[in-house]
């Protein structure tokens, strides 16, 4: 069965600087990719997605993930966080038409 | 816009009620999830369905059941509830197909007395 790993629960990073918010799957077959954002009391909203072709995805609100077959990552970045950013993050996976998602991991945003 | 409509956003309920929580999606997707969120456990998948009248079993299926007889409603049973199952309840849809994303309702938060 495929599985994702986001470690950590929390990450928090000042207004301005680099978000950096990890994650690992593992996979027997070649794998779609998924990153969601949660804001509070909200359901989850689709950030981007990696299925084929360029392995650097964009996505909404200046977010972008890189695909590394090699390190089995898909690590999810911004260049300079905004203090609307600040939500919950998930990576999943997708097996046969179903998401397996991370843990999730919340992300702070420091004035 | 996909809408993924939630009946409730908030409900509290009694120990042993049947419970239904219902969801309606306005986009003819084929697939339809039920998913329960948990504070560090994250989305564990409760109930899906490739289609209408079928349904599969998720990774926690216990104590639950589901209902599609129509394309664009799916309903998440609890025939008689119990305060573990105090959680918010996620239903998602998406087209068939490995690559399609799932789009989410904005939940509905359940507790159980």
């Amino acid at each position: 069965a495929q599985s994702v790993t986001q470690l950590g629960s929390h990450v928090s990073v000042s207004e301005g600087a680099l978000v950096l918010l990890r994650c690992n799957y593992s996979s027997s077959v070649p794998p779609y990719l998924f990153w969601y954002v949660q804001y509070p009391n909200q359901g989850l909203q689709l950030l981007l997605k990696y299925t084929t072709g360029a392995t650097l995805v964009k996505g909404i609100n200046g977010f972008e993930a890189e695909f590394k077959k090699s390190e089995t990552s898909f690590h999810l970045t911004k260049p300079s966080a905004h203090m609307s950013d600040a939500a919950e993050y998930f990576c999943a996976v997708s097996e046969r038409g179903k998401l397996t998602f991370g843990k999730g991991i919340t992300l702070s945003v420091r004035p | 816009d996909v809408k993924v409509t939630q009946s409730s956003r908030y409900l509290v309920k009694r120990t042993g009620e049947k419970v239904f929580l219902e969801c309606v999606q306005d986009m003819d997707h084929e697939n339809m999830f039920w998913y329960r969120q948990d504070p560090g456990l994250g989305l564990r998948l409760i109930y899906f369905s490739y289609d209408v009248k079928m349904k599969e079993k998720g990774d926690i299926p216990e104590g639950y059941s589901v209902s599609r007889e129509k394309k664009e409603r799916f309903s998440l049973i609890l025939e008689s509830a119990s305060t573990n199952q105090t959680s918010m309840y996620l239903c998602a849809s998406s087209f068939s197909g490995l690559r399609q994303p799932q789009h989410f309702g904005d939940g509905t938060r359940l507790s159980i007395l």
